[in-house]
């Protein structure tokens, strides 16, 4: 089945720009998507890029894709203590009516 | 509220009793979904309704679990002789979702059932 994958912790200085990795092995992937989630809360989408795109920037936020390599990366620029949260990626499959796959989730702190 | 919506936000129960989940989805949204996530987790998929049918229930883990959405709107989990390991936040989604038109999935945030 369907596998996805992200390193567990990620600590940046305040201001410095954080990315955050994800692979997955579904090749027949048509979204792959970020989402963060703060303590206690539940997942808010920051951003998701088509599976035919290369890169997605949305303001601080630039997504990476390596379809070849299944690779997707999250790069957060001037990183701020508000951005400390646990971010997951996720993909849906090539498939009308199939659910999402999630990561485990990188937890990101940032620190002053 | 323009979001989902998710009642209770908090549910502590003895375990062997029955418990209901409620979700309200954003309004227009054809696709519901239910997601587990338990501590340190990502969410694991439960079951995905398309209107009122259940299109896909693969993830529910036994037949404890069960799920409707009778007018294609607000759905129901409802858990039956609860066990410890059913302890989670139990999670819900929405998204407007048709036949090759596909929008993100817009979460609430979340149920935490306890069981004791």
């Amino acid at each position: 089945g369907e596998d996805v994958e992200q390193s567990l912790f990620l600590s940046v200085r305040e201001g410095d720009s954080s990315v955050i990795n994800c692979t997955y092995t579904d090749s027949s992937s048509t979204y792959l998507y970020w989402y963060k989630q703060e303590p206690g809360a539940g997942l808010q989408l920051l951003t998701y890029i088509f599976s035919n795109m290369d890169m997605k920037q949305d303001q601080r936020l630039t997504v990476l894709l390596n379809k070849k390599d299944k690779h997707l990366s999250l790069r957060i620029a001037d990183t701020q203590t508000g951005d400390s949260a646990i971010y997951f990626c996720a993909e849906t499959p090539d498939n009308y009516g199939q659910n999402f796959v999630f990561g485990p989730g990188t937890r990101l702190s940032v620190l002053p | 509220g323009a979001g989902v919506s998710q009642t209770p936000s908090n549910k502590v129960t003895e375990k062997g009793k029955y418990v209901e989940l409620r979700c309200d989805p954003i309004s227009g949204h054809t696709a519901l979904y239910w997601y587990r996530q338990s501590l340190g987790q990502g969410p694991e998929f439960l079951i995905y309704f398309q209107g009122t049918g259940a299109a896909d229930d693969s993830g529910l883990p036994n037949d404890r679990f069960f799920a409707v959405r009778p007018e294609g709107s607000v759905s129901t989990l409802k858990i039956q002789r609860t066990e410890r390991g059913d302890s989670a936040v139990y999670l819900c989604a929405s998204s407007f979702k048709e036949k090759g038109q596909d929008q993100p999935q817009h979460f609430g945030d979340g149920t935490r059932l306890s069981i004791l």
